[in-house]
């Protein structure tokens, strides 16, 4: 059964240094998506992604975050210079548009577990 | 706000037992509710999507009810199970259609002793 895959598993950094997590979604899905859960909290959203765009995100994702879709496959979310407070499970999820009588399931990775020391 | 609650937080059965957990979300701009359950390292798998207030939904000993007028949904399992043992999490569906954000609680982590 295809699947969401994200890499690395696991990622430690130093503050302030830049992370590329990746993603790579189920082929032929549309839309895509960023959450994480820090430690304890619930779930997150963090940002949408359709049609080489954004199309909806919180407040956490400032200016220090940016998503692209570099190649057509990879789906990505990098933040440019990460805080203590940034260390948590970041999970992508994918979307195909099914027909109008289907609800759209998001289909979830396994997530990258960001540890910034 | 938009807030999703869960109860209990965690639960601990027998095999055998039967359970139930329960997820209360904004009863209003209702679009739809996702049940998934997640096991640690991997990924969160969707169980159930609801979307009709009294949608019943069933997958082998687990089932979900919807009251979308009064905000909550049930998730059954019955016969507990070691492999059972997860977090289970909701998550209400929100915003531009059906492609919207989910905003999830904060789950139901299931320990199911042999």
């Amino acid at each position: 059964e295809p699947e969401v895959t994200q890499t690395p598993s696991h990622q430690v950094t130093q503050m302030g240094q830049e992370v590329i997590l990746r993603c790579v979604p189920i082929s032929n899905h549309l839309y895509f998506y960023w959450y994480r859960q820090i430690l304890g909290q619930k779930v997150e959203f963090l940002v949408s992604f359709y049609n080489n765009e954004i199309s909806e995100k919180s407040e956490i994702f400032d200016d220090q975050f940016s998503v692209e879709r570099p190649d057509g496959s990879n789906f990505t979310l990098k933040i440019r210079s990460t805080k203590l407070e940034d260390s948590a499970m970041y999970f992508c999820a994918t979307l195909i548009l099914a027909g109008v009588s289907s609800y759209n399931e998001q289909f979830f990775g396994p997530g990258t577990r960001l540890t910034v020391l | 706000i938009l807030n999703v609650e869960q109860s209990p937080q965690s639960l601990h059965v027998q095999e055998g037992d039967s359970t139930n957990f329960t997820c209360s979300f904004p009863s209003s701009n209702f679009y739809a509710l996702h049940w998934y359950r997640w096991e640690t390292a991997k990924s969160p798998e969707a169980l159930f999507v609801m979307t009709l207030n009294g949608d019943e939904k069933k997958k082998g000993r687990i089932s979900a009810t919807l009251n979308t007028k009064e905000g909550y949904s049930y998730l059954y399992i019955k016969g507990s199970q070691p492999e059972d043992s997860a977090t289970y999490l909701c998550a209400f569906g929100h915003g531009s259609g059906n492609t919207g954000k989910l905003i999830f609680g904060q789950g139901t982590t299931l320990q199911v002793k042999p």
